[in-house]
């Protein structure tokens, strides 16, 4: 098993360009999850997809649109960068949300940055 | 609201010697914890999780953390740190296991 997979690892954009980040997971999974991490703040959920066919605003959703392409995959569009969205960006998975207890699997991360 | 608070940026510990990590909690309801490590440019490793079956949670690596809803805290220990435990470790609550709060992170150095 692979886990959860993102593409690409790094990627650099100029302000105003579009880019889509891309996650798998092969643990038939229900839930998944994207999140950015910035130095000094910790991880903050973007939006998730409690599963196949919703997705649901996070913290910190303006900027983004996301995709939950078939139940192994979400998709993380960046529609007009800015460098605000500089970031390392996470997905996770887990077996189901709005359980008790419900442990999150992550990605390797992409490091993005905007110009 | 919930929230989380770790109330150290960063620690450092000689090799052998015991290891804290804190951890304060706010949350409404009774909240899920758990604690994550993120080696350096690595994903997230779960180490351990609060279940409420027991308020003494033993996780991977000789890892352990104590639920004390009294004093909303969650924090993490280790006996004898060992040089691999270099890391960022994070705490995290969740209440309805949508979302999910992360602290700011813990650095951890170990000193040989």
């Amino acid at each position: 098993n692979a886990g959860v997979t993102q593409t690409p690892k790094f990627q650099v954009l100029k302000t105003g360009q579009s880019m889509t980040l891309q996650c798998a997971q092969d643990m038939n999974h229900n839930s998944m999850y994207w999140y950015r991490q910035d130095p000094g703040m910790g991880l903050r959920l973007i939006y998730y997809s409690a599963s196949e066919g919703t997705t649901d605003k996070g913290e910190v959703p303006n900027g983004y649109n996301v995709s939950r392409l078939n139940k192994r995959e979400f998709s993380l569009r960046l529609e007009s960068a800015a460098p605000s969205q500089t970031s390392v960006y996470f997905c996770a998975s887990s077996v189901f949300s709005g359980l008790p207890y419900n442990e999150q699997f992550f990605g390797p991360g992409t490091r993005l940055t905007v110009l | 609201a919930q929230s989380v608070t770790q109330l150290d940026s960063h620690v450092s510990v000689s090799e052998g010697t015991p290891v804290l990590l804190r951890c304060n909690y706010s949350s409404s309801y009774s909240p899920s914890l758990f604690w994550y490590v993120q080696h350096p440019n690595k994903g997230l490793q779960l180490l351990l999780k609060y279940t409420s079956a027991a308020t003494l949670v033993k996780g991977i690596n000789g890892f352990e953390a104590e639920f004390k809803k009294s004093e909303t805290s969650f924090h993490l220990t280790k006996p004898s740190a060992h040089m691999s435990d270099a890391a960022e470790y994070f705490c995290v609550v969740s209440e309805t296991g949508n979302q999910f709060y992360f602290g700011t992170g813990t650095s951890l150095t170990v000193i040989p």
